[in-house]
């Protein structure tokens, strides 16, 4: 059972564009919901993190919108840039679990120039 | 943000043989570090959760005699591919989480393993 869905699993965006990317939970108890950003052959880096508490955050060019009732998520890159180019997970955790994270499927993004 | 090392970032070792990835974090002292491994195009897998001074606690389907996770100070986690054989060929991750009022995992660089 996927306990988080992200969508889309690509997407291509032009330079200046908006890139938006969803993600979907269904475990009520999460507490925490960060985005990672990966280049290839390295690590995820967190880029921004919300919890349930509240409905957007932005930091940057880059924000989360929350909607709890909906259990829904999703990150905005406004004014995208070659250099975002990236694969970005949603992740979700619960504080019970040792923020234990639980990773959506990943969005391949593709800024062109 | 923290740092966390992990060593090495590339590692080809023959099949039957044993590989040791060590998993450091620099700057802070983790009493908690999370093992993953990504296959290509794939998300990050929690294989192990590793705590300092216990036993590791594994992900079903996760085989313990085979992926041995040791936590044996705050700073320093390996996890070790005994018998290694090519479909334990992977993208190999770690992350630590700062114990205290952050919820941030940091996560290292990677390890490359290619078994042949």
């Amino acid at each position: 059972q996927q306990q988080v869905k992200q969508s889309p699993q690509s997407l291509i965006v032009q330079k200046g564009g908006i890139s938006i990317i969803n993600c979907a939970y269904e475990n009520t108890a999460f507490d925490y919901f960060p985005w990672y950003q990966q280049f290839p052959g390295k690590g995820p880096a967190l880029l921004i993190a919300i919890r349930p508490d509240v409905s957007e955050k932005k930091e940057g060019r880059f924000t989360i919108s929350f909607n709890k009732s909906a259990k829904q998520f999703s990150l905005h890159i406004m004014d995208s840039q070659p250099g975002d180019s990236a694969t970005y997970f949603c992740a979700a955790s619960l504080r019970g679990s040792n923020y234990k994270l639980t990773f959506g499927k990943g969005t391949l993004l593709t800024v062109n120039p | 943000g923290a740092v966390v090392s992990q060593h090495p970032s590339r590692v080809i070792c023959k099949s039957g043989t044993s590989v040791k990835i060590e998993c450091r974090s620099l700057d802070f002292q983790a009493t908690t570090m999370f093992w993953y491994r990504q296959f290509p195009k794939q998300s990050l897998m929690l294989m192990a959760t590793s705590n300092e001074g216990s036993k590791a606690t594994y992900e079903q389907g996760v085989e313990k005699d085979k992926f041995l996770i040791n936590h044996a100070s705050l700073t320093l986690s390996t996890l070790t591919v005994t018998s290694a054989h090519p479909e334990d060929s992977s993208f190999y991750i770690c992350s630590a989480r700062e114990p205290g009022s952050s919820t941030e995992a940091f996560f290292g660089q990677g390890t490359r393993l290619t078994v042949v």
